[in-house]
């Protein structure tokens, strides 16, 4: 199975700043990365797919990058309603796996 | 709009079993593969089973192997997740999810639904 990573495991941070979440797979997965964000109590949301793909209804402040082992997401200008924790998951391959998870709160 | 909502947790027995079921509307239920993943209390998200769009194909994580059983009814539109010989470690709550490509799926979760709670305990 493919092994995600991810850093920081959490970050605290103010509203209007720059956030990079960082993304790490085992061995290359190509552009196979997705970035999801959940809040307290709710369902995952995809943001983002295929490393850099904005999902439709997103906020374009969330963008995405990288491929191969190294990916990273981005938060433009931090807003209050991002305060949440994100996972990356590779759709590489089977097993789908996900990161642990980085969760951002308010600094 | 897509809606998935889950349904069947509830606590159980270590040993035992449960079925749950995920009722989908606002797409063609019949043409896309599903998932189900599970998030422990506190814990990350681990992905669980994926089933393709006519139930042809069904994959498993390890963790379930052997245990649990994926299934659909496309005259339904709904998913469901037979859980058996349930362990303390199933505690979770389990999402059912829709993939994003029609018919064998990409492994890229578009949808979920609010979640349904196990709770494996005596």
């Amino acid at each position: 199975d493919i092994q995600m990573t991810q850093s920081p495991s959490s970050l605290s941070a103010s509203v209007g700043d720059r956030v990079t979440i960082t993304c790490r797979a085992s061995q290359s997965i190509s552009s196979y990365l997705n970035w999801y964000q959940q809040k307290p109590g709710k369902a995952p949301k995809l943001l983002i797919y295929a490393a850099s793909s904005l999902q439709s209804g997103v906020p374009s402040r969330f963008s995405g990058s990288g491929s191969g082992t190294d990916f990273t997401l981005t938060i433009s200008s931090l807003q209050p309603e991002d305060f949440a924790t994100y996972y990356c998951q590779q759709s590489y391959s089977t097993p789908p796996t996900f990161g642990p998870g980085t969760k951002v709160d308010i600094k | 709009q897509v809606q998935l909502v889950e349904s069947g947790g509830g606590v159980v027995q270590p040993g035992g079993s449960l079925r749950l079921s995920c009722a989908a509307s606002g797409f063609t239920f019949s043409s896309y593969g599903m998932h189900w993943v599970r998030q422990a209390p506190g814990k990350g998200l681990e992905w669980v089973a994926f089933i393709r769009y006519d139930g042809s194909n069904k994959y498993y994580a390890d963790s379930v192997k052997g245990r649990f059983t994926i299934s659909r009814d496309n005259s339904k539109n709904t998913l469901y997740l037979q859980m058996n010989s349930l362990r303390a470690e199933d505690t979770a709550v389990y999402y059912c999810a829709k993939d994003a490509r029609l018919w064998f799926g990409e492994l890229l979760l578009d949808y979920w639904g609010q979640g349904t709670l196990v709770t494996v305990s005596s």
